[in-house]
């Protein structure tokens, strides 16, 4: 099974700062990458890259995927208390399942 | 309904004894994962259905788990002769598998059973 592996596991930063996720997949046929946000128990879905869309925007967050290097980041500006949250990669394998990162837990404090 | 409903939120159990856990999924929704989150780690893939059928249970970790899905909709998590390694949160997540290509790789999760074995 290929794996997904996330830095760093843990950070923490003022309000205001800029964070950069990291997310790196190993792959032979690469179908979707997926990542989600989990505050309390259920994760929410955040973006979904594929191979004909590199790059995706939703206000301050941003995500790329870099399939040469066979890595996405996710990029958060302006960071607020309410991003605070464990960030999870995911890849689609096999019959649609997700395979998952250990989850980056991102913590701002005011 | 609007959402993944799962419950219990919480469970706690004995050793040894069997719980049962339930997935109602979006409605319209015929493809429903089961996952496991053990304290920091990743989520864990345990099984999926189409429908009422179970095409890969391969992340079931022993015999003593089993689920099933009826009418293709509800699905139930049983874990027999519980151990306190399976104490975790059990996540479900439901997809369509018609409309927009986008739609159809997106899977919508419930908030979870806790699961506490004593």
């Amino acid at each position: 099974e290929d794996k997904v592996v996330q830095s760093p596991l843990s950070l923490v930063v003022h309000e205001g700062d800029t964070v950069t996720l990291n997310c790196s997949y190993e792959v032979t046929n690469f179908r979707s990458l997926l990542w989600y946000k989990q505050e309390k128990k259920a994760p929410t879905f955040l973006f979904m890259l594929t191979s004909s869309g590199i790059e995706k925007k939703s206000g301050r967050l941003s995500s790329i995927l870099d399939k040469k290097e066979l890595s996405s980041i996710l990029n958060i500006t302006a960071t607020q208390t309410g991003d605070s949250a464990i960030y999870l990669c995911s890849q689609i394998q096999g019959a649609q399942k997700l395979v998952f990162g250990q989850g980056t837990r991102l913590t701002i404090n005011p | 309904g609007a959402g993944v409903s799962q419950s219990p939120s919480n469970k706690v159990t004995e050793k040894g004894k069997d719980v049962e856990l339930r997935c109602d999924p979006i409605s319209g929704h015929t493809a429903l994962y089961w996952y496991r989150q053990s304290l920091g780690q990743g989520l864990e893939f345990l099984i999926y259905f189409q429908g009422n059928s179970a095409p890969d249970k391969s992340g079931l970790p022993s015999d003593r788990f089993s689920a099933e899905r009826t009418g293709g909709s509800v699905s139930t998590l049983t874990i027999q002769r519980t151990q306190q390694e399976d104490s975790a949160v059990y996540l479900c997540a439901s997809r369509a598998i018609q409309g927009a290509s986008k739609a159809k790789n997106i899977q919508y999760f419930g908030a979870g059973t806790r699961l506490s074995v004593l």
